[in-house]
């Protein structure tokens, strides 16, 4: 079965470093997608991408964030200088372009830790 | 703006009885409304979604969901729980007009005791 596949699984880094997280979404999908979740509480919306372009952002993207597909298969999520509340689990997930009512796929998730 | 509320963080149900995990939404229109279960240190995944017709919507592992349009509800349903259905249950509304917003609830942690 076709999935999300993310990494790295789990990332330290020290306060004011970058930060890539990629993922690798399902071959045929359309939307794409980055959420955040902060000790497995709520799953919080940053970006959204179609089109190779971003279509809709939260507050919380702001510019220290940055997303790529560059690839035609990646798609990246970066953190320019990470901050401690940076830290997270970082969701990657993508979407069939079945007129909105297809569902989100999900990858594993990324961790990250900022020190 | 569409937004989704799971008013319980946590729901408790002994095995083998009935579990309900409620969710409301307010909304601009008609949106697509979809359920979904993370275990721990896992991603989310999907169980069920409403998009149009039979207001009972049968999914994976036995859950079943009924969208209530008169009170914009869209309760998460199990007939009988079992102690590994015990994880957090997120409800989300995609807005038909805007595909690029796919927003979540709160979550509710289902603790299903032996």
């Amino acid at each position: 079965e076709p999935e999300v596949t993310q990494t790295p699984s789990h990332q330290v880094t020290q306060m004011g470093q970058e930060v890539i997280l990629r993922c690798v979404p399902i071959s045929n999908h359309l939307y794409f997608y980055w959420y955040r979740q902060i000790l497995g509480q709520k799953v919080e919306f940053l970006v959204s991408f179609y089109n190779n372009e971003i279509s809709e952002k939260s507050e919380i993207f702001d510019d220290q964030f940055s997303v790529e597909r560059p690839d035609g298969s990646n798609f990246t999520l970066k953190i320019r200088s990470t901050k401690l509340e940076d830290s997270a689990m970082y969701f990657c997930a993508s979407s069939a372009g079945t007129g909105g009512s297809g569902e989100l796929f999900f990858g594993e998730g990324s961790r990250l830790t900022v020190l | 703006a569409q937004s989704v509320a799971q008013p319980e963080d946590q729901v408790n149900v002994a095995e083998g009885n009935p579990l309900t995990v409620k969710c409301t939404y307010s909304v601009s229109g008609n949106p697509y409304l979809f359920w979904y279960v993370q275990y721990p240190n896992r991603g989310l995944q999907f169980l069920l979604k409403y998009i149009t017709g039979d207001n009972l919507v049968k999914g994976s592992y036995g859950f079943e969901a009924e969208f209530n349009k008169s009170q914009t509800s869209f309760h998460l349903k199990k007939p009988s729980a079992l102690v590994s259905d015990s994880a957090l249950y997120f409800c989300a509304v995609r807005d038909r007009g805007n595909f690029n917003k796919f927003y979540f609830g709160s979550g509710t942690k289902l603790n299903v005791k032996p």
